[in-house]
């Protein structure tokens, strides 16, 4: 089955600094990869995603890379502001028939 | 549009008692999921529905745990009996279908079992 690791599980940046988050996923028949955030004792929220015929895909301050071809995908933070702090997961869905596979998560301090 | 519903909240029981957890999705959203969330994990699928049908329940503990979707709308899911290391977050999500489109998620409960 699909396996999804994260790095790195604790991320400490600036205000105003960038923030990249690492996913590898194992099977090359997942083709979408979200990524949510989930603040604390909330419910995690998708901030973004990108299907496997894209290489990349922005919205604002965040962007999240696919590389197919390594099996990894990564989210991309610009101007890191102190309400981006929240652990971040990403996920790896195969389609039909199937569920997402999170990874572990990331927890993101950013400080002022 | 009103998103995921769940309830309760929170909810603390002994262990050995039984416990149930409630989800409406949001409308119009086929498949159904029940998610644990460990503390500092990701989520973990339990149980999924489309429709009215669980069609992935491999990872549910079927010996304590027990899910429904009558109508192929809100669902329960329940533990009986209850076990420490069942403390955690049970979250639902719902999606147009069960191909690659966006899961939502509700707001979760949970649960901490003495």
């Amino acid at each position: 089955g699909e396996n999804v690791e994260q790095h790195p599980s604790t991320l400490s940046v600036q205000e105003g600094d960038s923030a990249v988050i690492k996913c590898t996923y194992s099977d090359s028949a997942s083709n979408y990869f979200p990524w949510y955030k989930q603040e604390l004792g909330k419910r995690p929220q998708l901030i973004i995603d990108i299907r496997s015929n894209v290489g990349e895909k922005k919205d604002q301050r965040i962007a999240v890379t696919l590389n197919k071809t390594a099996k990894h995908f990564s989210l991309h933070i610009t101007e890191t502001q102190p309400e981006d702090s929240a652990v971040y997961f990403c996920a790896a869905h195969q389609g039909a028939g199937t569920a997402l596979i999170f990874g572990k998560g990331t927890t993101l301090s950013v400080s002022s | 549009e009103a998103g995921v519903v769940q309830s309760p909240r929170y909810k603390i029981i002994e262990k050995k008692q039984p416990v149930a957890f409630w989800c409406n999705p949001i409308s119009g959203h086929n498949t159904l999921y029940w998610y644990r969330q460990n503390l500092g994990q990701g989520p973990e699928l339990l149980i999924r529905y489309e429709n009215e049908e669980a069609v992935d329940d491999s990872q549910l503990p079927k010996d304590r745990f027990s899910a429904e979707r009558l109508k192929g709308v809100d669902s329960t899911l329940k533990i009986q009996p209850a076990e420490l290391g069942d403390s955690a977050v049970y979250l639902c999500a719902s999606s147009l279908d069960g191909r690659a489109s966006e899961q939502y998620f509700g707001p979760g409960t949970r649960l901490t079992v003495t």
